[in-house]
């Protein structure tokens, strides 16, 4: 059990570009979850997938972020067109099924929008 | 609307001294959790409260679920340089019918040698 791996760790871009994240969960988990967090907060709900299913997805999620777990294995996260608003830590976390609150966090990709 | 609101925001401390932070809800959750975060890094998932009235121990850290299961407590006993962190609860409220899972505010605790 590798944990939950992102990439990449940082990323810095300049406003109007698109950038993609991506997150390989705990292999056995098949329930995954995007995250935004801003310094000095609480994490924020993003979006959910159950296996390749993104079942959820919270209004924050503006029509500029799509994310997609084609596989049901690793997840990507992009966003187009990046705001500076946009800067943040973006986490990715995985669960198993019969424990799903129980979720395991990735080590963030830091995102500054420039 | 935040649903977890936990106290105090900021707490520092000299180390050996003992410590509660508390997370409070007007929800009702099925279980909460609390997580430890690290600057740069991901939350890392401590423990898990599930029945109303619950109390669980992780060394010198001891857990406690309310009764009507919309709290929860961190108590910290002889607080260690190594507790210094970013301390989160979360849940799924049990009336939200989602899969959304809402994060506290956080308590910041800083623990001074």
């Amino acid at each position: 059990d590798t944990g939950v791996s992102q990439n990449p760790r940082h990323k810095i871009t300049k406003r109007g570009q698109n950038v993609t994240f991506r997150c390989d969960p705990i292999s056995e988990h098949n329930r995954l979850y995007w995250y935004r967090q801003t310094l000095g907060q609480g994490p924020e709900f993003l979006t959910y997938f159950q296996n390749e299913a993104q079942l959820e997805k919270s209004r924050l999620l503006s029509d500029r972020f799509s994310a997609e777990r084609p596989k049901g294995s690793f997840s990507t996260l992009e966003i187009q067109r990046t705001e500076q608003g946009d800067s943040a830590m973006y986490l990715c976390a995985s669960s198993r099924r019969d424990r799903a609150y129980e979720q395991y966090f990735g080590p963030g990709t830091r995102l500054t929008v420039t | 609307t935040q649903l977890l609101e936990q106290s105090p925001q900021f707490l520092s401390i000299q180390e050996g001294e003992n410590l509660t932070v508390y997370c409070n809800s007007s929800s009702v959750f099925s279980s909460l959790q609390w997580y430890r975060q690290e600057p740069g890094e991901g939350p890392v998932l401590l423990v898990t409260v599930v029945t109303g009235g619950e109390v669980k121990k992780l060394k010198r850290l001891t857990f406690q679920f309310g009764d009507a299961r919309k709290d929860s407590s961190l108590h910290i006993t002889a607080a260690q340089t190594g507790d210094t962190g970013l301390y989160l609860c979360a849940g799924s409220p049990t009336s939200s019918g989602t899969y959304k899972y809402i994060f506290g505010t956080g308590t910041r605790l800083k623990v001074l040698a």
